[in-house]
């Protein structure tokens, strides 16, 4: 059983530019979230995949998009990108079974990609 | 206005004694609510969950409480080792669509010396 991997490491993009990050899930699971994480904070919610369909979203600018793949690995897209993007962005698998995550599924996170913008 | 705080940012002990965590919350009703432990540079991983009807639960040297009374969850780390030493992360379990799965606490730094 593989772990939840995550593309590239390190990223230093220029402002105005456009970054996508890839994330492959823990195998059998169907729920992907995406998570930024500025220095010194907890992981903030971006949004979550389920089977393909975006379930969620949080209070983040449509600037940042996401794909889900058949193989359940997922995309972050982030257009016209600004110096506060500049974090630590985490990916999360969960096993929703038949539903999407549920209350109680503990998630399991990628190493993450270190997004720097100057 | 709702609000997930870990009260100590940082946390230094002594090799063999007890590290104690607190997470306080207001305005949420959380069914669940889990810890992770975060090394520098890594993803957070996994530590415990407890729910809303459970008062503490545990595994080897981890205890968990949850008091929804007082919105506050305690994390305990009996006989602590330096190898402990990381960022402890809360997080309440409250799936509500634009809030995403978890809403995590900023964490606390716990340093433990031999």
């Amino acid at each position: 059983e593989t772990g939840v991997t995550q593309s590239p490491t390190h990223l230093i993009k220029t402002r105005g530019q456009q970054v996508t990050l890839r994330c492959s899930s823990q195998s059998g699971h169907n729920t992907v979230s995406w998570y930024q994480q500025a220095l010194g904070q907890g992981p903030q919610f971006i949004f979550q995949y389920y089977r393909e369909e975006e379930n969620g979203r949080g209070n983040f600018p449509p600037r940042f998009s996401g794909l889900q793949f058949p193989n359940y690995s997922s995309e972050l897209n982030v257009n016209a990108l600004e110096l506060d993007d500049s974090a630590l962005y985490l990916c999360a698998s969960s096993s929703g079974g038949q539903q999407p995550y549920l209350r109680g599924d503990e998630q399991y996170f990628g190493p993450g990609t270190r997004l720097t913008v100057t | 206005s709702q609000k997930i705080e870990q009260n100590s940012e940082a946390l230094n002990i002594q090799e063999g004694k007890t590290a104690t965590l607190t997470c306080n919350y207001t305005n949420y009703s959380p069914a669940y609510l889990q810890w992770y432990r975060q090394d520098p540079g890594r993803g957070p991983v996994f530590l415990l969950l407890i729910r809303e009807n459970e008062k503490e639960k545990r595994k080897e040297r981890l205890k968990v409480t949850f008091d929804t009374t007082l919105k506050q969850s305690l994390f305990h780390i009996t006989a602590s080792q330096p190898a402990d030493s990381a960022t402890y992360l809360c997080a309440l379990d409250i799936w509500g669509g634009s809030q995403g799965n978890l809403i995590f606490g900023k964490g606390t730094k716990l340093s433990v010396k031999p």
